[in-house]
């Protein structure tokens, strides 16, 4: 079974410039999570999708934060403008349903660096 | 909000040490718990986890952790530590039966000394 895919692994930008990061969900997988992860602290929410209808988007920065998942498979993450506090890693997860004890599987991560 | 600590941020042990870390939530309510680890250069990946009966959970690799509401802890246990435990472990809680407001704790690093 394939894992939860990210894309790009790695990325480096200017503060004030746009960033996306991109996710593929575990197949059959109805709930999708993106979390940001800071150097030293572990990972925050910041929106859990069902399928393509937000579910929790409580923490994520909405000033400069989008993410969309129109078809209900994969995802986008977006960060416009970037600001230095921004560098982290960036985690998708998934789950079959999002229903409270579920586990999430968790991708590989993309890493971000503001200068 | 709900928060999640964890008491210790780096422990240090040799081979064949007894294991306890711990961890304290806040939410009085319904709660899923659960204890994530991330191996130097791999995933996170799911350890154990507890959402209904009995209080003593067990997991992969021989971790087990118990589910005390009085105390809002959901402390992890290792009899016995191998050097491959050497890994960031983080505790997570999840609210009610739709897992809402999902946090992790910030993580404890452990050492394993061959």
């Amino acid at each position: 079974e394939a894992g939860v895919a990210q894309s790009p692994r790695y990325k480096i930008i200017e503060k004030r410039q746009s960033v996306a990061f991109w996710c593929n969900p575990i197949s059959g997988h109805a709930t999708l999570y993106w979390y940001q992860q800071i150097l030293g602290q572990g990972p925050k929410l910041l929106i859990q999708f069902q399928n393509n209808g937000v579910v929790d988007d409580s923490q994520l920065p909405k000033d400069r934060f989008s993410a969309e998942r129109l078809k209900g498979v994969d995802s986008t993450l977006k960060i416009q403008p970037a600001k230095l506090e921004d560098s982290a890693v960036y985690l998708c997860a998934s789950s079959l349903e999002g229903g409270g004890g579920e586990t999430q599987y968790f991708g590989p991560g993309t890493r971000l660096l503001v200068l | 909000a709900q928060s999640v600590s964890q008491h210790n941020h780096h422990v240090i042990l040799s081979e064949a040490a007894s294991l306890e870390l711990g961890c304290n939530y806040s939410y009085g309510g319904t709660v899923n718990l659960f204890w994530y680890v991330q191996y130097p250069g791999q995933h996170l990946q799911l350890l154990l986890k507890y959402f209904s009966g009995d209080p003593l959970v067990k997991g992969i690799k021989g971790f087990e952790a118990e589910f005390i509401k009085s105390k809002f802890s959901f402390n992890l246990r290792k009899p016995s530590v191998q050097w491959s435990d050497t890994a960031e472990y983080f505790c997570a809680v999840s609210i009610g039966n739709y897992g809402q407001n999902f946090v992790f704790g910030p993580g404890t690093r452990l050492s394993v000394l061959p």
